[in-house]
């Protein structure tokens, strides 16, 4: 079965950097495309990234174009965000996603960011 | 950016009433770009509708969807206790992606 395990989230100060990874597996994970989405406590749903199956095409919220990059190692399942230039407004629980032709038809339990001094 | 947005915020019904939960976009989205999420407590969201009207595997007929254009609905025909949740909408036609405020079902 479609097993999303993100890791990576922890306590990081304001402007520090973090890298989030997604260790995917149950399926074949080099032909479809992959979703970064947060969640603030409490609060509802922002899609964050998305990147390609083949690494072509990215994509980025205007809230973090510019700090944060999406990045994918097909031969080892895995999709990361690189996280720079923390805000405390970035904290969140941060989901990846599976891309399902459209819908994120499968998602992880979350890594939780916090940033905070 | 597409703005969607939800109403009601929460809904208080009792088991076994319909539900009726509404999204509505600040510009026209193709149904085929256009989907709805449940999630519980602690959990990550479940897709449960894409194409706006096509039930994802494994969720029961009871949910269906509706609308095109810039109002799309989501009905609970008869609420089970397990689907006391928080529901989202959501538009991938247009970048960014975007995702309504949520409504949050509960019970009454």
């Amino acid at each position: 079965q479609v097993q999303l395990v993100e890791s990576g989230g922890g306590v990081v100060q304001p402007g520090r950097s973090l890298r989030l990874s997604c260790a995917a597996s149950g399926f074949a994970f080099n032909i479809f495309g992959m979703h970064w989405v947060r969640q603030a406590p409490g609060k509802g749903l922002e899609w964050v990234s998305k990147i390609s199956y083949n690494v072509t095409q990215k994509s980025y919220a205007d809230s973090v174009k510019g700090r944060f990059t999406i990045s994918r190692d097909n031969a080892k399942n895995t999709v990361y965000l690189h996280m720079n230039s923390l805000r405390t407004e970035d904290t969140a629980v941060y989901y990846c996603a599976k891309d399902g032709g459209g819908p994120a038809d499968f998602w992880g339990q979350g890594t939780l960011v916090t940033v905070s001094s | 950016e597409i703005v969607l947005t939800q109403s009601p915020g929460t809904l208080s019904l009792s088991p076994g009433e319909r539900a009726t939960l509404s999204c509505r976009a600040s510009q026209s989205v193709s149904s085929s770009y256009f989907a709805w999420y449940q999630q519980k407590p602690g959990q990550p969201p479940r897709l449960l509708m894409y194409d706006a009207s096509s039930r994802a595997t494994g969720v029961p007929d009871r949910f269906s969807g509706s609308g095109s254009g810039t109002d799309f609905t989501l009905t609970i025909s008869r609420l089970e206790p397990d689907d006391f949740a928080v529901y989202f909408c959501q538009q991938f036609g247009s970048s960014p992606l975007t995702f309504g405020g949520g409504t949050k079902v509960e019970i009454k």
